[in-house]
């Protein structure tokens, strides 16, 4: 099973909700991603969690705030978004952080996130 | 100046012909390289990783790295239609924190039949 799961596929949210995203996978990674992707431009690295612990935030906005909590799984909680946060939010898992690995990172499908 | 330069295209190829895409990085440092394939409104799929100078073979897919001028590319013979999406470079400057991907600015392909 080499799958990163992720829901929901689409959420739409006004600019006062909170919502959150949920990723999950099953390969025994201990390292999983949090990406955003504007159309046609390539994912930003947001978020990487190392063996259940935050080890890389790349300067992003307190409204988005990760949490992992175990293994296997990586939420996303959204409070007070803005219309340009909407995008595609992208989960990637990889085996062993801080290693090189030909298995590198596994993308999940992404959630397709509006915010009116 | 970007990490990663990559062409946007589009690269229109009509089906059986070579694709040949290419990107260009800055820093010499960098040692493994990767290109994935993105599909719309789909998650980026791994299509090669590469570490160091030379070339790797995958079916129809070959990846190309050169270090001395920076540059890597992805050859893919016998285009399918089905081969039509946007291509990636990505460079893995991975810490003990985790692996950081750099990317390209992706080049959208469309094979026609």
């Amino acid at each position: 099973d080499t799958e990163v799961t992720q829901t929901p596929k689409h959420l739409v949210m006004g600019m006062t909700n909170k919502k959150s995203l949920k990723c999950e996978q099953h390969m025994g990674h201990r390292a999983m991603y949090w990406y955003k992707q504007k159309a046609k431009k390539p994912p930003e690295l947001m978020f990487v969690y190392s063996y259940e612990k935050l080890s890389i935030n790349e300067s992003v906005p307190s409204r988005f705030s990760p949490e992992c909590p175990n293994s296997s799984l990586l939420n996303l909680h959204l409070h007070a978004l803005q219309p340009e946060d909407s995008a595609l939010y992208l989960c990637a898992s990889s085996p062993t952080p801080g290693t090189p690995s030909t298995d590198t990172q596994y993308f999940g499908p992404g959630t397709r996130l509006t915010v009116l | 100046q970007k990490e990663v330069e990559q062409d946007p295209g589009p690269l229109s190829v009509p089906e059986g012909a070579i694709v040949s895409l290419n990107c260009t990085y800055s820093n010499s440092a960098f040692q493994y390289f990767m290109w994935y394939r993105q599909y719309s409104r789909k998650g980026p799929e791994l299509l090669m990783y590469t570490y160091s100078s030379g070339n790797k073979e995958d079916g129809r897919f070959t990846a190309q790295v050169d270090k001395s001028s920076k540059y890597i590319s992805l050859f893919i013979r016998d285009s399918q239609p089905s081969d039509s999406a946007t291509y990636l470079c990505a460079i893995d400057s991975y810490k003990a924190a985790g692996n950081k991907l750099t990317f390209g600015g992706g080049t959208r392909v469309l094979v026609k039949p």
